[in-house]
């Protein structure tokens, strides 16, 4: 079954912890994105990877760390630094020209 | 600053009535724009794109250079696409795409 898995679905977590939200795809899609959903804002960009090994900053990264160590997998940290973590977080893949596919997305919520 | 604006959080219109959902962008370089839908429960998708010019579920979109918009419109709502609809810019040279904060279309009886 090919596609974009984002886990878990939902995840809690005590202030000054920090936890890793998982984003894989079977897709060999080139391009991962982390967005930010909250109610009224939309969609915001967190952090994107072109290529492996490779990553820049959205509009809002502060408080998130990424890496992109292979091309199926794009994890995204939620630090401590993140003042206020508790949203809805999308990861989506794109391949060159394409269009984005998303995730189902984790709900993290601060405890 | 490249943005992307959708101006209403909330459209309710009658089931059978027009649909226009607005959306305005602002970028230096020749855009491509998509428009995105989040039906209830189910994960976001795209709709539509502009370069492929298709009508998908009856909408349609045309971008419009010169007034920077490419609005979503459908001619005869059906209760079926009230969702979350989003609009979406990308910058081909860096992969980056940037949504509007989107817009809840409600299609009533």
């Amino acid at each position: 079954d090919g596609g974009i898995t984002q886990s878990p679905k939902y995840l809690f977590r005590k202030e000054g912890q920090n936890v890793t939200l998982s984003c894989e795809q079977n897709l060999n899609h080139d391009a991962m994105y982390w967005y930010r959903q909250d109610p009224g804002q939309g969609l915001r960009l967190i952090y994107y990877s072109q290529i492996v090994n490779d990553f820049q900053k959205g509009d809002i990264a502060e408080g998130y760390s990424v890496s992109r160590e292979k091309k199926e997998s794009f994890p995204l940290t939620v630090t401590s630094a993140q003042k206020n973590p508790t949203a809805f977080y999308l990861c989506a893949s794109r391949f060159r020209d394409g269009e984005a596919f998303f995730g189902q997305g984790t709900r993290l919520t601060v405890v | 600053a490249q943005r992307v604006t959708q101006p209403e959080k909330l459209l309710s219109v009658f089931k059978g009535a027009p649909v226009e959902l607005k959306c305005n962008y602002s970028y230096s370089g020749s855009p491509e724009l998509f428009w995105y839908v989040q039906y209830s429960r189910q994960r976001l998708q795209l709709l539509l794109r502009h370069i492929s010019r298709e009508s998908i579920k009856g909408f349609t979109a045309d971008l419009n250079k010169g007034e920077t918009s490419f609005h979503l419109k459908k001619p005869f709502a059906q209760e079926e696409d009230s969702a979350m609809y989003y609009c979406a810019l990308l910058y081909s040279s860096a992969s980056k795409i940037i949504f509007g904060s989107g817009t809840r279309l409600s299609i009533r009886p």
